[in-house]
């Protein structure tokens, strides 16, 4: 079974000031991690995905995530923001390998905030 | 290419009566994903469909709720007897085969039940 955890359900930072969403996860089996992101009243977008190979990812719009197995953490972090960055952020997770398909186990989500 | 299209985006229906949400995947994908986002919690899987067949439920409420994926024509998610606990958003999602692939979600539709 998976679990994602979502630290903090509300982040709020300056513009131009680092981004830190936290996601720690949990799964019996190597996991497939992914970032989505959704703007009001719209679908999720994918950010960026971990499957296999280099642990550092870097995904669209500036945004990169660091899969830490020791720490079952793949936390979301972006050097400066945007304004546009305000949006909610889901953490994702499903077992990796050939037992992967589309049935993803999702975070809480944290509602980032950017003010001027 | 044409993302995932779902429609209608806004639903409005009475206590009792029926909801039908359509979903068309992307070009060439022919694995279909339903998810339910509830007010204040994040998106819980409700069902994955291929074409014909329905490969994992477990996230379908037992009663009032069905999902089809046809030969032809889009996926539909069909819920009988509304109540207001069902307002929500519905997201489908689809991929191009089904196991180790990303998925892909629509715009979501917002069913409100008064």
């Amino acid at each position: 079974a998976q679990s994602v955890t979502q630290l903090g359900s509300h982040v709020s930072v300056s513009e131009g000031a680092l981004v830190l969403l936290r996601c720690n996860y949990s799964s019996s089996v190597p996991p497939y991690l992914f970032w989505y992101v959704q703007y009001p009243n719209q679908g999720l977008q994918l950010l960026l995905k971990y499957t296999t190979g280099a642990t550092l990812v870097k995904g669209i719009n500036g945004f990169e995530a660091e899969f830490k197995k020791s720490e079952t953490s793949f936390h979301l972090t972006k050097p400066s923001a945007h304004m546009s960055d305000a949006a909610e952020y889901f953490c994702a997770v499903t077992p990796g390998g050939g037992t992967s398909y589309g049935k993803l186990t999702f975070g809480q989500g944290t509602i980032l905030t950017v003010h001027p | 290419n044409a993302g995932v299209m779902q429609n209608p985006r806004h639903l409005v229906r009475r206590r009792g009566q029926e909801a039908r949400l359509r979903c068309s995947p992307m070009k060439g994908h022919s694995h279909v994903y339903w998810y339910r986002q509830l007010p204040e919690e994040g998106l819980k899987f409700m069902v994955y469909l291929q074409k014909e067949n329905i490969i994992d439920e477990s996230g379908m409420p037992k009663e009032r709720f069905s999902a089809e994926f046809p030969k032809e024509g889009p996926s539909i998610l069909r819920i009988q007897q509304v109540v207001r606990g069902d307002s929500a958003a519905y997201f489908c999602a689809s991929s191009p085969r089904g196991t180790g692939n990303t998925i892909y979600f629509g715009e979501g539709s917002w069913l409100t039940v008064v």
